[in-house]
């Protein structure tokens, strides 16, 4: 258990669906992140937020879509997704950037 | 934030120490060596972090060498849950944007 809930476990979806991934976090952490960890593929940074403001977009296409409306829930919209999105989504949080990041287990992200 | 290089993968015995080695050559007087783990189905797991004096914690020992550009994590007494992907990371210690630059990592399987 470490702190940061993801959900689904597991997403499959089509090209023309909308969905939404959540993260929540209970360890009173200011700074929120997602990650996306492709197969064969090292994790990669896709948005930083801190103090529910986005501080990094990491060239992230815009068929994502990141919310933070508080500092303990992140959540990633997706809209017209292409093939090459599947992957495991990650998401993190920290006291401050300066801070070890806590992951949750995240959401592995089927689209067809 | 500086590059690392460890080795693709390393076996280790069960009850035995696993030393991960990291180069980290180019690494600045202001960046922390830290170490983070994911085994298989799971978020990354940090497990310590150093700027240049050995440290120790529940998890593991962080041997950094007197010129910095090298580390070893030890795992004192490895156990089949210890199997994973170990990945070292180089960063400043103060003023970041958050982003953590996972590479290929070290994939350690401790066997029987």
């Amino acid at each position: 258990e470490t702190g940061v809930t993801q959900t689904p476990r597991h997403l499959v979806m089509g090209m023309t669906n909308k969905k939404s991934l959540k993260c929540e976090q209970h360890l009173g952490h200011n700074a929120m992140y997602w990650y996306k960890q492709s197969a064969k593929k090292p994790l990669e940074l896709m948005f930083v937020y801190n103090f529910k403001e986005q501080t990094e977009n990491n060239s992230v296409p815009s068929r994502f879509s990141p919310e933070c409306p508080n500092s303990s829930h992140l959540f990633l919209h997706l809209h017209t997704l292409q093939p090459e999105d599947s992957a495991l989504y990650l998401c993190a949080s920290s006291q401050n950037r300066d801070q070890p990041q806590h992951f949750g287990d995240g959401t592995r992200l089927s689209i067809l | 934030d500086a590059k690392t290089t460890q080795p693709t993968s390393m076996d280790c015995a069960e009850g035995r120490a696993a030393n991960l080695p990291c180069n980290h050559s180019t690494i600045s007087g202001n960046e922390y060596v830290y170490w983070y783990r994911q085994i298989h189905s799971q978020g990354p797991q940090y497990i310590i972090h150093g700027l240049k004096n050995n440290e120790t914690n529940e998890m593991a020992s962080l041997i950094i060498t007197e010129d910095r550009k090298s580390s070893t994590l030890i795992l004192p007494h490895a156990t089949l849950r210890d199997t994973a992907v170990y990945y070292c990371i180089v960063r400043v210690s103060s003023g970041n944007t958050g982003k953590l630059i996972f590479g290929q990592g070290t994939t350690l399987q401790v066997k029987p």
